[in-house]
């Protein structure tokens, strides 16, 4: 069936650098995509969309590319901090009357200190 | 804005027992609202779509006499775990779509979570 999937479980970052976490979906009629950040016994919390008319988007801190010749979503932070450490998962909103959100695997960011 | 909070945070029950659990959009409202479950270092796995004022919608092995779904207005969905056992325990979080804040009109807010612990 369809899946978003992610290429890296856990990464590991130093604080100060940028972090770069992937994300790769399988289905090519999907329209919307999303981040979120979850902390530990938390729900997710909202970081940044973009649909696909759209090759890149910028937030505070993080911007989002969609590259939809490959089908790869990614999600960058820069000068990443100790408070970025989190499980980050793309989400794919598979359009229709519900729009319903297909959650890849999750990535472990852990900032070092 | 777009915030969405969720009661009890926790609860432990013994098996047997039914549990509810709620979801609330506290400054906008949601004509729909999304129940997911997820285990530890898991993926949110969507259990159902719930419709203000309809049917909710479950997705495939999710059985709907054991978690029933009522949407009875545009800020309020509640999930009812029947009879619980020890393989429900999880962490239920609740979502819901505000159509009219946000760049986007789908964009979906998460709400806490609540930790079902089924003894």
């Amino acid at each position: 069936g369809e899946s978003v999937g992610l290429h890296l479980p856990t990464l590991s970052v130093q604080e100060g650098d940028n972090s770069i976490i992937n994300c790769a979906y399988s289905n090519s009629a999907s329209d919307y995509f999303i981040w979120y950040k979850q902390e530990s016994g938390k729900g997710p919390q909202f970081i940044i969309d973009i649909r696909s008319n759209m090759d890149k988007r910028q937030g505070q801190r993080v911007t989002v590319l969609l590259n939809k010749t490959v089908k790869h979503l990614s999600l960058q932070i820069a000068a990443t901090q100790p408070g970025d450490s989190a499980v980050y998962f793309c989400a794919e909103n598979n359009g229709g009357a519900t729009n319903k959100l297909i959650f890849g695997t999750g990535t472990l960011l852990a900032v070092q200190p | 804005g777009a915030v969405v909070s969720q009661h009890p945070s926790w609860v432990i029950c013994k098996s047997g027992t039914s549990v509810k659990i709620e979801c609330r959009s506290l400054d906008f409202q949601a004509t729909t609202m999304f129940w997911y479950r997820q285990f530890p270092k898991q993926s949110l796995m969507l259990m159902a779509t719930s419709n203000e004022g309809s049917k909710a919608t479950y997705e495939q092995g999710v059985e709907k006499d054991k978690f029933l779904i009522n949407h009875a207005s545009l800020t309020l969905s509640t999930l009812t775990v029947t009879s619980a056992h020890p393989e429900d325990s999880s962490f239920y979080i609740c979502s819901a779509r505000d159509l009219v804040a946000g760049p986007y009109t789908d964009t979906q807010y998460f709400g806490p979570g609540t930790r079902l612990t089924v003894l």
